[in-house]
């Protein structure tokens, strides 16, 4: 079993959709859990982090977090065209930080 | 804003010969991390370096990969005999804490071609 499984897609949706990206992981020592986006030939950039099980909001973005069934989601409220990117799931516990293998959306004006 | 800047952006090298990627780290950081990313596969880790000594590493990281900081601000990654599955782009991250409390900042990377 992978330590961090996520869905590649490809994701598309029409603007102003509410997008729902989701990671699961097997590795009960995570504690950190991040979201980063990936622009083409880019390198990822940090959206989102959290610690712990619950909720952070950040503008149109939120983290969920459930550490009882492993599972991680970020939601983007009011999704843009410029909202079009990778998306990475990330998390790590004591040693460093394992990806998941990132979600391909694209927001359609 | 402070950010990890990567050098070249591009490099196109024979099999068997020696690369090396270089990274300028944020100045107070001090934890650093290699990562690559093959063309359309996941950010895979590499490598995680601190106060001059390898933290972690990979299976990847074999005895062909090197890393050094030769001159307190820049950060290598060497290949010594390139192969062409070695192909990819490579990311230089780091933190200002261990494991990056707060996420990592990644350089653009550097986009490896072996032929």
């Amino acid at each position: 079993q992978k330590e961090v499984e996520q869905d590649p897609g490809p994701l598309s949706v029409p603007e102003g959709a509410i997008v729902s990206l989701n990671c699961t992981y097997s590795n009960s020592a995570f504690q950190y859990f991040m979201w980063y986006r990936q622009y083409s030939r880019k390198g990822p950039e940090l959206l989102m982090y959290t610690y712990s099980s619950g909720n952070k909001e950040d503008g149109r973005f939120t983290a969920q977090v459930d550490k009882s069934s492993k599972y991680i989601s970020l939601f983007i409220r009011d999704s843009q065209p410029s909202d079009s990117a990778t998306y990475l799931c990330a998390m790590r516990g004591q040693n460093d930080m394992r990806f998941g293998a990132g979600t391909r959306l694209t927001v359609k004006p | 804003e402070p950010e990890v800047t990567q050098t070249p952006s591009h490099q196109v090298t024979q099999m068997g010969q020696e690369v090396i990627l270089r990274c300028v780290p944020i100045s107070n950081h001090l934890y650093f991390y290699w990562y690559r990313q093959i063309l359309g596969q996941k950010v895979e880790f590499l490598v995680s370096f601190y106060n001059n000594e390898i933290s972690e590493k990979s299976e990847i990281f074999d005895d062909q990969f090197s890393v050094e900081r030769p001159d307190g601000s820049n950060f290598t990654l060497k290949i010594r005999s390139t192969k062409l599955e070695d192909s990819a782009m490579y990311f230089c991250a780091d933190s200002l804490r261990k494991g990056g409390d707060y996420g990592y900042t990644f350089g653009s990377g550097t986009r490896l071609t072996v032929v």
